[in-house]
């Protein structure tokens, strides 16, 4: 079966400082990758994705992420932090080919950003 | 459309009533998921559909719970005798059969039993 760790329900940093939120997976084969952002009372916005090719993703609102397939991870980085970057981050996966191609989720980080 | 639309957008019934739930998906996306995100919760998957197959329902958490979708069209989601806890948002998202470009979500339905 397929899963998704998000270890930190929260992650706080500063702005213009640099932000890390982490996501670990677990999956048959190779993954399909993706990072959303769900704002207060709204649907989940896509930010990026990995599905081949190099293992830096670069995203919307300057987001990027960072395949690492040794290490089962794809963090979600950003070099300056913006207080409206303040919101709720998913990671998902899938695999790549066979089993499901139910997308599984994370339980969600939320990212707070102080002035 | 443009993007994946959700009805009602809120939604307050009493306890044992009958609610249904309506998603939109983006025109020529043969792939429709519901999910269930409860309050601080992550999303909950409840049932993809996938062009005309048989749609794959495993995570439907009772058989007060049931879904249809005709073709590659609107989809429906029932809760039949609702109960507290199905306070939720109901999501809804579609995706190519691809998914080269991820998954697109709706504004979710709030469903909340009284």
């Amino acid at each position: 079966a397929q899963s998704v760790a998000q270890p930190e329900d929260q992650v706080n940093v500063a702005e213009g400082n640099p932000l890390t939120v982490k996501c670990t997976y677990s999956v048959s084969g190779n993954p399909y990758l993706f990072w959303y952002v769900q704002y207060p009372n709204r649907g989940l916005q896509f930010l990026l994705k990995y599905i081949t090719g190099d293992n830096l993703v670069k995203g919307s609102y300057g987001f990027e992420a960072e395949f690492n397939k040794s290490q089962t991870s794809f963090h979600l980085k950003k070099p300056s932090a913006l207080v409206s970057d303040s919101a709720l981050y998913f990671c998902a996966v899938r695999p790549a080919s066979g089993g499901s191609y139910i997308p599984t989720f994370g339980r969600g980080t939320s990212l707070i950003v102080h002035p | 459309g443009a993007g994946v639309s959700q009805s009602p957008s809120n939604k307050v019934t009493e306890k044992g009533k009958d609610v249904e739930l309506r998603c939109d998906p983006i025109s020529g996306h043969t792939a429709l998921y519901w999910y269930r995100q409860r309050l601080g919760q992550g999303l909950e998957f409840l049932i993809y559909f996938q062009g005309n197959s048989a749609p794959d329902k495993s995570g439907l958490p009772s058989d007060r719970f049931s879904a249809e979708r005709t073709g590659e069209s609107v989809s429906t989601l029932t809760i039949q005798r609702t109960q507290q806890e199905d306070s939720a948002v109901y999501l809804c998202a579609s995706s190519s059969f691809r998914v080269d470009y991820g998954y697109t979500f709706g504004s979710g339905t709030r469903l909340t039993v009284v």
